[in-house]
């Protein structure tokens, strides 16, 4: 069946420049979380968005990031005017609704990027 | 907000041996869950974990939470090539707070 997909793979792009990565999650699926993963370091969550609530955006780093979702389906990540420390993995993940969000997590493969 | 500390940040495993990863926290948890990443992969669930105590097992993976549910453990015996990766703890609180990770790598 289909997973959690993401696009694009990878984005290499210049510093200053904005850019724009997707999400779709699992179909059904409520719940979708956007975490970030410097090289060789954990996940860092940055924004929840569950159903018609609002989102928990209390994981962005700075007012330079901010994510849309179109109702239970697609997501994009905007980062505006880029730095170089924001090079890492961007992931994004999705749940059921059944467990109220208390339920793992299907990854997708994420959105490699790097700035120049 | 909650944090899991876990060790060892690396662990080498000659294949067939055991090892164990740890993952504490200074306050109680309320579930703990253990996420696998290959490398150049995503992580992948292994098994959340809620009761006080609780063992569970998946073939050769053991994970245990404490009595006192402050710290959770993933013990893998008979070590193979195919358990290489990152292995995370995660505490799921809608919004998963992850441990840094034990990368493991296995000598042939």
């Amino acid at each position: 069946g289909a997973g959690v997909s993401q696009s694009p793979s990878n984005k290499v792009t210049e510093k200053g420049k904005d850019v724009e990565l997707r999400c779709d999650p699992i179909s059904g699926h409520t719940a979708l979380y956007w975490y970030r993963q410097r090289l060789g370091q954990g996940l860092e969550f940055l924004i929840y968005f569950q159903g018609n609530s609002a989102p928990d955006k209390s994981g962005l780093p700075s007012d330079r990031f901010s994510a849309e979702r179109t109702g239970e389906s697609v997501s994009t990540l905007t980062i505006q005017r880029t730095q170089q420390e924001d090079s890492a993995v961007y992931l994004c993940a999705s749940s059921s609704p059944l467990a109220g969000g208390r339920d793992e997590q299907f990854f997708g493969p994420g959105t490699r990027l790097t700035v120049l | 907000g909650q944090q899991v500390m876990q060790i060892p940040q690396y662990q080498h495993v000659q294949e067939g041996e055991d090892f164990t990863t740890y993952c504490n926290s200074s306050t109680t948890l309320s579930n703990i869950q253990w996420y696998k990443q290959r490398p150049g992969g995503h992580p992948v669930f292994l098994i959340q974990l809620v009761k006080s105590g609780e063992v569970k097992k998946q073939k050769r993976l053991t994970f245990q939470f404490g009595e006192a549910k402050k710290n959770s453990s993933l013990h893998i015996t008979a070590t193979q090539t195919t358990d290489v990766g990152t292995y995370f703890c995660a505490l799921n609180d809608y919004k998963l707070s992850f441990g840094a990770g034990t990368t493991v790598t296995v000598r042939a």
